[in-house]
């Protein structure tokens, strides 16, 4: 199966930081990438797929890129509802996770 | 706006099998690809499978031999039994509706239940 790993594992940031997450595939899955975003106790909601298709109604300062095995999610200007874990997803086979970057408050 | 709520036993006997509804409202079962997904604590999220209104599944390979999706179009619901299960399958499992063009795209999620596997 595809393996996903996302780095770093804990990012310590300030409300206004740019924020970069990255995630690596196992093999080449195209485009078909989505990023997730957990709070606590909550389920994750659906960011970005398709690698740098920001979903309905999620803000402009969210933004993927990549391709192929080696993807990105950038955050511009953090904001206070930020702050939580960001999860990248495979779509290509199956499905599988990376294991999840914390954003917390530096 | 289409919701979802899972149901079911919080505990779960080793060996026994653990057994979840899923209940969609808002919304049709119809024409829709349904999956599971849990996320052990403290761990990444981890897909079960998924159903098809129709009844098609498509299932983890690493989770196949123990996992049966069924559909209940009728009450609009969906269900997982996860057979034999020991102490690794605690988890958080929730369910969601993929997209017709990428099945394994969850754009809608349950809000999630703790199963707890322990005698």
């Amino acid at each position: 199966d595809i393996q996903m790993t996302q780095s770093p594992s804990t990012l310590s940031a300030s409300v206004g930081d740019r924020v970069t997450i990255t995630c690596r595939a196992s093999q080449s899955v195209s485009s078909w990438l989505a990023w997730y975003q957990q709070k606590p106790g909550k389920a994750p909601k659906l960011l970005i797929s398709k690698a740098s298709t920001l979903e309905s109604g999620v803000p402009s300062r969210f933004s993927g890129s990549g391709s192929g095995t080696d993807f990105t999610l950038t955050i511009i200007s953090l904001q206070p509802d930020d702050f939580a874990t960001y999860y990248c997803q495979q779509y290509d086979d199956y499905s599988t996770f990376g294991h999840g970057t914390k954003v917390e408050i530096k | 706006q289409v919701q979802l709520q899972e149901s079911g036993p919080g505990l779960v006997k080793p060996s026994e099998t653990l057994s979840l509804t899923c209940t969609v409202s808002g919304g049709s079962i119809n024409n829709n690809y349904w999956s599971w997904i849990r996320q052990p604590p403290g761990k990444r999220l981890e897909w079960i499978g998924y159903i098809y209104s129709s009844g098609s599944t498509n299932y983890n390979p690493s989770l196949k031999s123990r996992v049966t999706i069924s559909v209940d179009t009728s009450k609009n619901q969906f269900s997982l039994k996860l057979h034999s299960v020991t102490a690794a399958d605690t988890a958080v499992y929730y369910c969601a509706r993929g997209r017709i063009v990428s099945t394994n795209l969850f754009e809608y999620w349950g809000q999630g239940t703790l199963v707890t596997v322990s005698s």
